[in-house]
């Protein structure tokens, strides 16, 4: 149990165009999920914490219109990166929280290597 | 605010040995949970164990087990009879009502597992 997806596992883009990566919890409810990025060799940057059915709420200095997410049911949510650029290269991972368990456990996507060209 | 400190940054055992990985924390809170999480070279990250403040027992799966000294803010990883699948990163993580459940993650430590 607990199993989350995230698709696609890698995308290269041209800078300036937009790329969506999809969070699905497979076999759970998610109520809440995370967006986090990581870069190398260093622990996980919390992007964003999304509610399904509410607007995201941002971390400080992460910019709420280049990268949208969505939150549209209980086991998806979606992160846009807006008109992306070579500075938005990174590894991008999704948690979703399971609402049924009371221990705050988050569980992980596989992650998405982006890179912008 | 919360940190997570991890103060070893690389850890190297032999297969079969046993391997301490240390975790400390600072919060105000009371009611609170601490997580250990491992990331192989795939990078998915992978829940090791899961400790809850209230509860004084000592959390164990298997090979793993946590050393939780509330006092002391301390929450350690022992990892028994270590094999080399268990070289990864590893990573402490705290969470508690507040802050929108969200996951305070320490730097990590990196154990490589020598054959």
């Amino acid at each position: 149990g607990a199993v989350v997806s995230q698709h696609p596992s890698r995308v290269i883009c041209k800078s300036g165009t937009s790329v969506k990566i999809e969070c699905r919890s497979l076999d759970f409810q998610a109520t809440t999920m995370f967006w986090y990025r990581q870069f190398p060799k260093q622990s996980l940057m919390l992007m964003a914490t999304s509610n399904e059915g509410s607007k995201a709420t941002y971390e400080q200095g992460v910019e709420k219109d280049k990268f949208l997410i969505n939150h549209a049911s209980l086991t998806l949510s979606t992160l846009t990166v807006t008109s992306a650029h070579p500075e938005d290269s990174s590894f991008y991972i999704c948690s979703a929280r399971d609402g049924s368990i009371p221990q705050f456990t988050q569980y992980f996507g596989p992650g998405t290597r982006l890179t912008v060209l | 605010a919360q940190t997570v400190t991890q103060s070893q940054p690389e850890m190297s055992v032999q297969e079969a040995e046993t391997v301490t990985l240390s975790c400390t924390y600072d919060t105000s809170e009371n009611n609170y949970y601490l997580f250990w999480y491992k990331q192989p070279p795939s990078r998915q990250m992978i829940l090791v164990i899961r400790q809850e403040a209230y509860k004084q027992q000592n959390a164990t799966e298997n090979r793993f087990s946590v050393n939780f000294q509330k006092a002391a803010k301390s929450f350690s990883l022992k990892i028994s009879d270590s094999q080399l699948g268990d070289t990864a990163m590893y990573f402490c993580a705290f969470t508690s009502n507040f802050g929108n459940e969200k996951l305070t993650f320490g730097t990590g430590t990196r154990l490589t597992i020598i054959p």
